[in-house]
């Protein structure tokens, strides 16, 4: 399984953009890039899945370089409600019986006003 | 329906009392999963249920015992648990354990005294 390495945390103001990257220097081929997002006392929530160059959906944007060892998740114009911890986890989708699935150390964002 | 539910929401037990954790999904998804996770830190996984059979078992202590009655239920019994077990229990689900995108229930906090 690949490893992965972000920030321990970040600090950041209302309605600046937060870029967060994910260094994974022994992704294997088939593995793709997949960020959550966790509130206190709850449960991880997915943001956004990758396997090369740029995703956007409707919350954030996944830039993967193409050699692919590392990723960077882009908030934009973050709110309050954008504090959280950000985790991102790298591993190959396409395996049966169920998917070991292992968290890395997580970013810790705080959106101040 | 995109939730998972679990309860309790919180439990407090004595290390020589047996309880249960439960975890519902109605999303048909075939693979789910138990993680725990201490405060400040990120999720560890724990087992993982693959169309009902037991495919993933992190090499959990045996006073943690999972069970999968049908797709859409997954318990985690507890026995003899000691006060290091305190955390937050959380249940994953996904489609069929080949999608790497889990939805996360809000997990049950759980005190060992």
């Amino acid at each position: 399984l690949a490893k992965t390495t972000q920030p321990i945390s970040m600090d950041s103001y209302e309605g600046q953009e937060v870029n967060i990257t994910c260094s994974h220097n022994n992704i294997a081929t088939n593995d793709y890039i997949t960020w959550y997002q966790q509130f206190p006392s709850q449960g991880p929530r997915f943001i956004i899945q990758g396997y090369k160059t740029k995703v956007t959906n409707e919350v954030a944007s996944l830039f993967i370089p193409a050699d692919r060892k590392s990723s960077t998740l882009s908030l934009p114009r973050v709110s309050l409600s954008d504090t959280a911890v950000y985790y991102c986890l790298v591993g190959d989708p396409i395996k049966a019986a169920g998917n070991k699935l292992t968290f890395g150390g997580g970013t810790r964002v705080l959106v101040k006003p | 329906d995109t939730e998972v539910t679990q309860t309790p929401k919180h439990l407090v037990m004595g290390m020589t009392n047996k309880k249960s954790l439960k975890c519902e999904q109605h999303m048909g998804h075939r693979a789910m999963y138990w993680y725990k996770q201490k405060a400040k830190k990120p999720p560890e996984l724990m087992f993982v249920y693959s169309y009902e059979k037991l495919s993933i078992n992190e090499s959990v202590p045996s006073r943690f015992s999972p069970e999968c009655p049908n797709s859409s239920l997954l318990n985690l019994h507890l026995h003899a648990l000691q006060p290091e077990d305190s955390a937050l229990y959380l249940c994953a689900s996904s489609q069929d354990g080949t999608d790497e995108k889990l939805f996360f229930g809000s997990g049950t906090q759980l005190s060992v005294l």
